[in-house]
């Protein structure tokens, strides 16, 4: 089945500078990526995702890039704002199914 | 309701007793899903339901646990002889994925509020 890696586990950028958050998986059959943010306390929410038929996504200051070849997806957040900080979770389908496997997550936070 | 619903939102109960969580799913969503989070971890896959097709149960950690999804719409998660190691969060999600529905829709998961389970 499917394995999702994810790193850093925390991390702490200034505000203003840029994060990144990196995932590797095992499946190459895996075609869709969604990253989801969770607040605390609260519920994850999608913030973006991209399928393998796309190399790069953009979302005003949110941006996933994927390659295939090498199998990693990473999370680039530009222009860091407080409300950023929360834990970020990567996902991939298995198999090509819309069975999601999510990573370990990522606790950002952004210091004022 | 206009999202995912679950109940109990708490649930303390002793060791060795059985516990029931309930997820009702967006309406018309074809897929279900339950995942677990540990204190400060991830998001751990338990089982997937989609549409009358038999369920993916290969993330459920024992045999103590089962779920069910009755007429395609509310799931109950049943852990029996509940251990310490299983107070977690459990999360039900639902979706439908693109290319079964007539509406556009991309897959994306809607997450409940989650039931604390607390095995004392």
């Amino acid at each position: 089945g499917e394995n999702v890696e994810q790193h850093p586990s925390t991390l702490s950028v200034q505000e203003g500078d840029s994060a990144v958050i990196k995932c590797t998986y095992s499946d190459s059959a895996s075609n869709y990526f969604p990253w989801y943010k969770q607040e605390l306390g609260k519920r994850p929410q999608l913030i973006i995702d991209i399928r393998s038929n796309v190399g790069e996504k953009k979302d005003q200051r949110i941006a996933v890039t994927l390659n295939k070849t090498a199998k990693h997806f990473s999370l680039h957040i530009t222009e860091t704002q407080p409300e950023d900080s929360a834990v970020y979770f990567c996902a991939a389908s298995e198999g090509g199914t819309y069975k999601y496997i999510f990573g370990t997550g990522t606790r950002l936070k952004v210091l004022a | 309701g206009a999202g995912v619903s679950q109940s109990p939102s708490n649930k303390v109960t002793e060791k060795g007793k059985d516990v029931e969580l309930r997820c009702d799913p967006i309406s018309g969503h074809t897929a279900l899903y339950w995942y677990r989070q540990s204190l400060g971890q991830g998001l751990e896959f338990l089982i997937y339901f989609q549409g009358n097709s038999a369920p993916d149960k290969s993330g459920l950690p024992s045999d103590r646990f089962s779920a069910e999804r009755t007429g395609g719409s509310v799931s109950t998660l049943t852990i029996q002889r509940t251990q310490q190691e299983d107070s977690a969060v459990y999360l039900c999600a639902s979706t439908t994925p693109p290319g079964l529905a007539s509406l556009p829709n991309t897959g994306e998961l809607f997450f409940g509020e989650g039931s604390r389970l607390t095995v004392l």
